[in-house]
């Protein structure tokens, strides 16, 4: 089963900023949080990881709270481009395997 | 980042019949990793692929309905074997990346339609 619960789906404002939150409470101490997103009819893309501190790149920005049990992936300037559904997933590094919950369905609106 | 393409990229099977669904990837890679996604759900895993070893089902998945071959290390094929209307789902294969990110490839998908 999956390790994360996140929202079934979530609205945004074009170019507002969208947060997609995602709890992992049993998550280990060696364990990463991945975000993958698909958009409609394609496979699934990385975005970005973390393991304790806040990440950013080109893509998004990862917050994770310090107990590490919940995370926040923040897309800056939300387009209709970024419409998609959102997978916040707990591994391991190296070989783990990579198991997709139900996602968040992000819709971003003109 | 590893580039991977799928064939056939759909078809349309008749039930009782085999389809086998073919993985290329561009870059040598250890681990691949088969996944099926049904209408309107998330992706599951049913296998990884090890070159050179037997591959590892999920729970709920089996050889001898999905047979995997991995030949080398950029290559690897699904069987879907005597099909059924359930078994109409797109079927993707990823791969790891092996630099710092470890984050997963996923191929185009193979979309599959059994009547």
């Amino acid at each position: 089963d999956a390790k994360t619960t996140q929202p079934t789906s979530m609205d945004c404002a074009e170019g507002r900023a969208a947060n997609l939150p995602c709890n992992h409470s049993t998550i280990s101490g060696n364990e990463y949080v991945y975000w993958y997103r698909q958009i409609h009819s394609q496979g699934p893309q990385y975005i970005i990881h973390g393991l304790k501190n806040n990440e950013t790149n080109e893509m998004a920005s990862l917050i994770i709270t310090e107990d590490r049990k919940s995370s926040t992936l923040i897309l800056p300037h939300a387009t209709l481009r970024d419409t998609a559904v959102y997978y916040c997933i707990v591994t391991g590094t190296s070989y783990d395997k990579v198991i997709f919950g139900p996602g968040t369905s992000l819709s971003v609106i003109p | 980042s590893a580039v991977i393409s799928q064939k056939p990229s759909r078809d349309i099977c008749q039930r009782g019949t085999s389809l086998t669904i073919q993985c290329q990837v561009d870059s040598q890679v250890t681990m691949m990793f088969w996944y099926r996604q049904q209408p309107g759900q998330s992706l599951t895993l049913i296998a990884t692929a090890n070159q050179g070893s037997e591959a590892t089902y999920e729970s709920g998945f089996v050889i001898d309905k999905f047979p995997i071959s991995r030949p080398n290390l950029t290559f690897s094929t699904l069987t879907v074997s005597n099909m059924s209307p359930e078994d109409s789902s797109i079927y993707l294969c990823s791969v790891e990346d092996r630099g710092t990110k470890y984050e997963q490839y996923f191929g185009p998908g193979t979309r599959l339609t059994v009547t």
